[in-house]
């Protein structure tokens, strides 16, 4: 069983809707959850940043940590055709170097 | 432009060859990390310096892989003998740390690699 899980998709919505990413995973010593955007061909960008549980937002984008159920969320409301990328999500120990990451979801968002 | 760099974007090489790419970090940061990427998959970490000292290296970097951060700036990762299985999507990441704080990574636009 990998440490984190995430849905690969592919997730296809229409402009404007609101999108729901996730992520499950086994150890209880992650406490930075990070998501990542990731266009075709390109390096991964750092969207969201937490630390242990609680949520934060930026923008149309909002993550949500749950420890007690290790799950994670990233919704983007007023989903945009810009928006259409592979979304990963990461996590790591307090003081760890090693990014654990899950195998992302391809999000398409039709005009 | 002060984000991660690397270079080369692209390399095809053919198999039992020799490659070797370039990394270079944030010029503030201390750490940085090399990551490989494959197809419909996430990165997975292969090795990482705090300035020219490698800490950690992964069990994915079999013998024929090499890096190093000489003068813990740049970092360059050398493959030998490449294998069809190492064609991927090769990620350079960097962050600071002190103390018990640590900043997340940020990423470079990666090194595709084709083993023909």
């Amino acid at each position: 069983q990998k440490e984190v899980e995430q849905d690969p998709g592919p997730l296809s919505v229409p402009e404007g809707a609101i999108v729901s990413l996730n992520c499950t995973y086994s150890n209880s010593a992650f406490q930075y959850f990070m998501w990542y955007r990731q266009y075709s061909r390109k390096g991964p960008e750092l969207l969201m940043y937490t630390y242990s549980s609680g949520n934060k937002e930026d923008g149309r984008f909002t993550a949500q940590v749950d420890k007690s159920s290790k799950y994670i969320s990233l919704f983007i409301r007023d989903s945009q055709p810009s928006d259409s990328a592979t979304y990963l999500c990461a996590m790591r120990n307090t003081g760890g170097f090693k990014t654990i990451f899950g195998a992302g979801t391809r999000l398409f968002v039709k005009a | 432009d002060t984000g991660v760099s690397q270079d080369p974007r692209h390399k095809i090489t053919k198999r039992g060859q020799n490659v070797t790419f370039r990394c270079d970090p944030i010029s503030e940061h201390n750490r940085l990390y090399w990551y490989r990427q494959t197809l419909g998959q996430g990165p997975e970490f292969l090795t990482y310096f705090q300035n020219e000292a490698q800490l950690e290296k992964s069990r994915l970097l079999s013998d024929r892989f090499s890096a190093e951060r000489p003068k813990g700036s740049f970092s360059t990762l050398e493959i030998q003998r490449t294998e069809q299985g190492d064609s991927a999507m090769y990620l350079c990441a960097s962050n600071t740390a002190s103390g018990t704080s640590t900043d997340t990574q940020y990423f470079g636009p990666g090194t595709r690699l084709t083993v023909l």
